[in-house]
């Protein structure tokens, strides 16, 4: 199974201030079709994910434009340029290039 | 609206077993991957089965082979999770999503005592 690790683990962040999550796979994450099939997701206390980027660096609809994703291969990131108090929750990274999918160990931020 | 609705779950005895199901509504079922996600309390997110659009091909973690089957209905836009075996480790809020991540329900949970 793809391994997915994530850094940092715990990311308390300033308000105002950007922040950036880490995500490797251990193997490239790049289909036979050409597509990455990378997602990031957010989960707020008490709710169900919610999915802020696939395939990399798509943003899904209602998404905040201060999120980005980026990267290739088996290195990706998460960046958010100004971080707000609703943003406060656990990332999780996840593939699905190869089966079974999995996820990232999640990232916490908050705030300082 | 996109909805996916989970039901099934419940407080069930080590060795015990259950069915989980999903109804969906407002999107095209028959033509998206699905999965069935778990998220033990406290911890982080675990997909357990995914199934093809046809049902064709399943996979499923290692820590549920053989206890757990995924299947789904295109007829009835529903999604299942047979769960045999159960063990104090499966207790966990039991989420129905797109395998992609685009849906998600609201999770069922399901709670393995004597």
């Amino acid at each position: 199974d793809v391994v997915m690790t994530q850094s940092p683990l715990s990311l308390p962040v300033t308000l105002g201030q950007p922040a950036s999550i880490s995500c490797r796979s251990s193997q490239s994450l790049v289909s036979s079709d050409g597509n990455t099939y990378l997602s990031w997701f957010q989960q707020r206390p008490g709710q169900s994910p919610r999915r802020l980027i696939y395939k990399v660096s798509n943003r899904d609809s209602g998404v905040p434009d201060r999120f980005s994703g980026s990267g290739s291969g088996a290195d990706f990131t998460l960046k958010i340029s100004r971080v707000e108090a609703e943003d406060v929750g656990v990332y999780y990274c996840m593939q699905h290039t190869h089966w079974p999918v999995t996820f990232g160990p999640g990232t916490k931020v908050d705030i300082k | 609206e996109v909805q996916l609705v989970e039901s099934g779950g419940g407080l069930v005895q080590p060795g015990g077993s259950l069915r989980l199901s999903c109804a969906t509504s407002g999107f095209t079922f028959s033509s998206h991957y699905m999965s069935w996600v778990r998220q033990a309390p406290g911890k982080g997110l675990e997909c357990v089965a995914n199934i093809k659009p046809d049902g064709s091909q399943k996979s499923y973690v290692d820590s549920v082979k053989g206890r757990f089957t995924i299947s789904r209905d295109n007829s009835k836009n529903s999604l299942y999770l047979q769960m045999n075996s159960l063990r104090a480790e499966d207790a966990a809020v039991y989420y129905c999503a797109e395998t992609g991540g685009g849906y998600w329900g609201q999770g069922t949970l399901v709670a393995v005592t004597s």
